[in-house]
């Protein structure tokens, strides 16, 4: 069974640092490339970044681009999404999320973890 | 710049059958979408592939009343049969090179 873990929301102040993470099981992790979503509360949808499978390429949404690093450890079969210098305006629940295939949809969804951003 | 358009909010009643609809926005109505649920309270769970000649692939343990299918820019998903846990948020999702991966808003779906 495909498992996705989040972990490391919270509160923190703007300006401030957190670092998510999201530990999966249930699949071979290395042959995935994963992304992060997230949802603003009482919003919709809204991708954030993406890595490649080896961790070679990574993406970023313009909202973020600059502030926020996605990395994976492999070994550990575990994504993570470092976020920097934090606004008000990226408060929101952080999902992880595999992809189907490289350069597709996601087929599975963690549970999130909150991150507010709030002084 | 490819947008996904949805209806904000639909209704019907247990038992009935419902259609959603998920627009594509001109040039790039011969784009693969996918379909999320979300329910209150939860991460979105993914329901299906629609390909733009109306085939779809479900996820797994998605019911057999949950069905995918295409008409020029449009993709729906139509939930038939409907049970109270259908209540939810559903998203359309599409992703491409250079536009990376994009949502629809969301339609809030009530069951009567």
């Amino acid at each position: 069974e495909v498992q996705l873990l989040e972990s490391g929301g919270g509160l923190v102040q703007p300006g401030g640092s957190l670092r998510l993470s999201c530990a999966a099981s249930g699949f071979t992790f290395s042959s995935y490339a994963m992304s992060w979503v997230r949802q603003a509360p009482g919003k919709g949808l809204e991708w954030v970044s993406a890595i490649s499978d080896s961790g070679f390429r990574t993406y970023y949404a313009d909202s973020v681009k600059g502030r926020f690093t996605i990395s994976r450890d492999n070994s550990k079969n575990t994504l993570y999404l470092q976020v920097n210098n934090l606004r008000v305006e990226d408060t929101a629940v952080y999902y992880c999320a595999k992809d189907e295939n490289t350069g597709s949809c996601f087929d599975y969804w963690g549970q999130g973890t909150l991150v507010t951003v709030s002084s | 710049q490819l947008v996904l358009t949805q209806s904000p909010s639909a209704s019907a009643s247990l038992g009935a059958s419902v259609k959603l609809t998920c627009t594509l926005s001109s040039g790039h109505t011969t784009y693969v979408i996918a379909w999320h649920q979300q329910q209150p309270e939860k991460g979105p769970r993914y329901l299906m592939k629609v390909n733009s000649d109306g085939s779809h692939r479900k996820g797994d343990g998605i019911p057999d009343r949950f069905s995918g299918s295409s008409s020029g820019a449009e993709r729906y998903l139509t939930i038939s049969s409907l049970q109270s846990e259908d209540e939810a948020d559903y998203y359309c999702q599409t992703w491409g090179a250079g536009i990376n991966w994009v949502f629809g808003g969301g339609t809030k779906l009530t069951v009567l």
